[in-house]
């Protein structure tokens, strides 16, 4: 079987630099993936890691460990429409399956 | 138009009622599946599909079932539906090159009394 984990809730700042992390156990794993969904919307894809290191998209970057089993997603001159739900998907051998999610709060 | 539709975007029914959910979608994907969200448990699989004579159980598929019509249409059934299965559900498809991404449709919320 699959499970993740990941902080139910961070909050910053505008303009700060925040990280949410996800830890995984998974029989079988190809990539992690990272989703978010603003409130009373759809998850929207972000990115996603096959392979160890960091992707960079914009002020998104998501890093991989495999050896680890670890991931983040990095946020950087966070914005208030960053606030949302953030999920980390561990995409196996014919399906993804999510973490519970991070909900991130940011303030003025 | 949205890429993935889902119908009704809202539904509210009594207990012991037929429900279908139905998905379509114009992206050419082959492969569809049917989520549920509920507060703090984030998303769960519960089928999957990855063409039309495809048809694979997720983690939470007891009380579900599913229909592949065709490959842009996937719907979701709960034949005698209860209230723990009241939620936000979400048809998503995906490619066959395996990038990790889905496709989300906006999503049917289900309210059963």
């Amino acid at each position: 079987g699959q499970s993740l984990e990941q902080p139910s809730e961070v909050t910053a700042v505008e303009g700060a630099i925040v990280q949410i992390n996800c830890t995984y156990q998974t029989s079988g794993f190809y990539g992690l993936s990272w989703y978010q969904q603003h409130d009373g919307g759809a998850p929207t894809f972000l990115s996603y890691n096959a392979l160890d290191g960091l992707e960079e998209t914009g002020r998104f970057s998501s890093f991989l460990s495999r050896s680890d089993s670890y991931g983040y997603l990095l946020l950087q001159e966070l914005q208030m429409k960053d606030s949302a739900s953030y999920f980390c998907a561990v995409k196996g051998f014919q399906k993804l399956v999510f973490g519970t999610g991070t909900r991130l709060l940011v303030s003025p | 138009d949205a890429d993935v539709t889902q119908t009704p975007r809202n539904r509210i029914t009594k207990t012991g009622k037929r429900i279908m959910l139905e998905c379509s979608q114009t992206k050419g994907h082959d492969r569809m599946y049917w989520y549920r969200q509920d507060p703090g448990l984030g998303l769960r699989l519960i089928y999957y599909s990855f063409d039309v004579k495809d048809i694979n159980k997720g983690e939470i598929s007891d009380g579900y079932s599913v229909s592949r019509q065709a490959q842009a249409k996937f719907s979701l059934s709960l034949e005698s539906a209860i209230p723990n299965q009241t939620a936000l559900y979400f048809c998503a498809t995906s490619d066959s090159a395996g990038s990790g991404e889905l496709f989300f449709g906006e999503g049917s919320r289900l309210t059963v009394l």
